[in-house]
């Protein structure tokens, strides 16, 4: 019932654009997604909800495909500090109100 | 505002040790989160708080770990005794939500780094 997340890992130079992929074999009703950097706390970027409500941070931008029950987060003209482990948390429409969370996707930024 | 308190940073401790977390959520918080992430992993849910209810907990080993939250503000986590495979961070989180959906997002802290030997 954990998400999958693609790719596990991402090289960019500065400025380059990436797509961060989550899917999930259940319906979901919402999609969360955080950022840590190593030996930090995850950090919280947007949540999206079933029926196209969003939240999170301006710079940001997600889409959450009810459909595919799939979500996707665009990092673009990325910066230095967008390094970090990528975690999408998925909380189901059905069983327990809770997140699960993907394995994480390392993004590497490098001038 | 201040934000999510953990201790201690650090712990190492034997195996069949026990080892107790301390968190202090963010202030009117009413939902409190504990999670168990592994090295290289997305975080676990070990447990989570409405208040002082428990809302789920359907992952945490109850035969070695137990957690409680006094007066629905603090929170400790319990390990007794430990395994080598409790070797993880060891992450509280708190959020502003008071319905049974999580509508806000999570604001996590620093984290306890355990060591099991």
């Amino acid at each position: 019932q954990q998400p999958v997340q693609s790719p596990q890992a991402v090289i960019l130079r500065e400025g380059e654009d990436a797509v961060i992929n989550c899917s999930s074999s259940k319906a979901l009703y919402s999609v969360h997604w955080y950022r840590q950097k190593h030996g930090e706390a995850p950090v919280f970027l947007m949540i999206l909800l079933k029926g196209g409500e969003q939240k999170g941070h301006e710079k940001i931008s997600a889409s959450f495909n009810e459909k595919k029950q799939q979500s996707s987060l665009y990092l673009t003209a990325s910066q230095l500090s967008y390094s970090g482990t990528y975690f999408c948390g998925t909380e189901f429409i059905q069983g327990a109100q809770k997140l699960v969370f993907g394995q994480g996707t390392r993004l590497t930024i490098n001038p | 505002e201040a934000g999510v308190a953990q201790s201690p940073r650090y712990k190492i401790i034997e195996k069949r040790q026990s080892v107790a977390f301390w968190c202090n959520p963010i202030s009117g918080h009413a939902t409190l989160y504990w999670y168990q992430q592994i090295l290289g992993q997305g975080p676990k849910l070990l447990i989570q708080f409405q208040n002082n209810g428990v809302v789920d907990d359907s992952q945490l080993p109850k035969d070695r770990f137990s957690a409680e939250r006094l007066k629905g503000v603090d929170s400790t986590l319990k390990i007794q005794p430990a395994k080598l495979e409790d070797s993880a961070v060891y992450l509280c989180a708190s959020g502003p939500g008071k319905g049974k959906r999580t509508y806000n997002e999570q604001f996590f802290g620093p984290g306890t780094r355990l060591t099991v030997l």
